[in-house]
């Protein structure tokens, strides 16, 4: 069936630096949500594409949604300790939902 | 705006027993309001999507008689897990949404422990 890879499964860094979170897909989504989880919390919504090409930023977070449609990505620059938690990557498509496995943002203490 | 609430947070049950769990939608009117399992340390699984006023659709692998989901109004969605077992214990997520192509909005969820 359809399926979204998401990869790294886990991402250490020092808080300050960079963390990304791709996505990939083999088919044409028709649009992409992320979704941030805090240990131990309900995920919740950040954003949605829609648009190929789509770029949006919310703060210190870029998402991007490729030419393609085929593949997205979270950015997240110089990460704080509240960025902490399991990043989602979601395909609302075809009246069903298909979520990545989830990539786990770790900050090394 | 735009809050959905899970009631209750936690629940411990004995084997056998039915428990019910409510999603509601506090600020806004969903029209789609979906049902979520989550294991520790694993993405959610989407058990089933409910359309006010018709039928859950529910997603290959999950018993239609053994979760059972009410969606009666715009604002209240229920899932009973029926006849419940220790292997039902899990991680219950709702989610609600104004219309199938709008974002979700996800509800707190609910612990289930099945003794």
């Amino acid at each position: 069936g359809q399926q979204v890879m998401q990869i790294p499964q886990y991402q250490h860094v020092q808080e300050g630096e960079d963390f990304t979170t791709y996505c990939n897909s083999s088919t044409t989504l028709s649009n992409i949500q992320w979704y941030k989880q805090r240990p131990g919390g309900h995920p919740v919504f950040l954003i949605q594409l829609v648009k190929s090409g789509e770029v949006k930023k919310q703060k210190r977070l870029t998402f991007q949604f490729g030419e393609a449609k085929k593949n997205s990505s979270l950015h997240i620059t110089a990460t704080q300790t509240t960025d902490v938690g399991t990043y989602f990557c979601v395909e609302d498509s075809n009246y069903q939902l298909i979520w990545g496995a989830g990539t786990k943002l770790i900050i090394k203490p | 705006g735009a809050v959905v609430s899970q009631h209750p947070s936690w629940v411990i049950c004995k084997s056998g027993t039915s428990v019910k769990i409510e999603c509601r939608s506090l600020d806004f009117q969903a029209t789609t309001m979906f049902w979520y399992r989550q294991f520790p340390k694993q993405s959610l699984m989407l058990m089933a999507t409910s359309n006010e006023g018709s039928k859950a659709t529910y997603e290959q692998g999950v018993e239609k008689d053994k979760f059972l989901i009410n969606h009666a109004s715009l604002t209240l969605s229920t899932l009973t897990v029926t006849s419940a077992h220790p292997e039902d214990s899990s991680f219950y997520i709702c989610s609600a949404s104004r219309d199938r192509n709008y974002e979700q909005y996800f509800g707190p969820g609910t612990r289930l422990t099945v003794t």
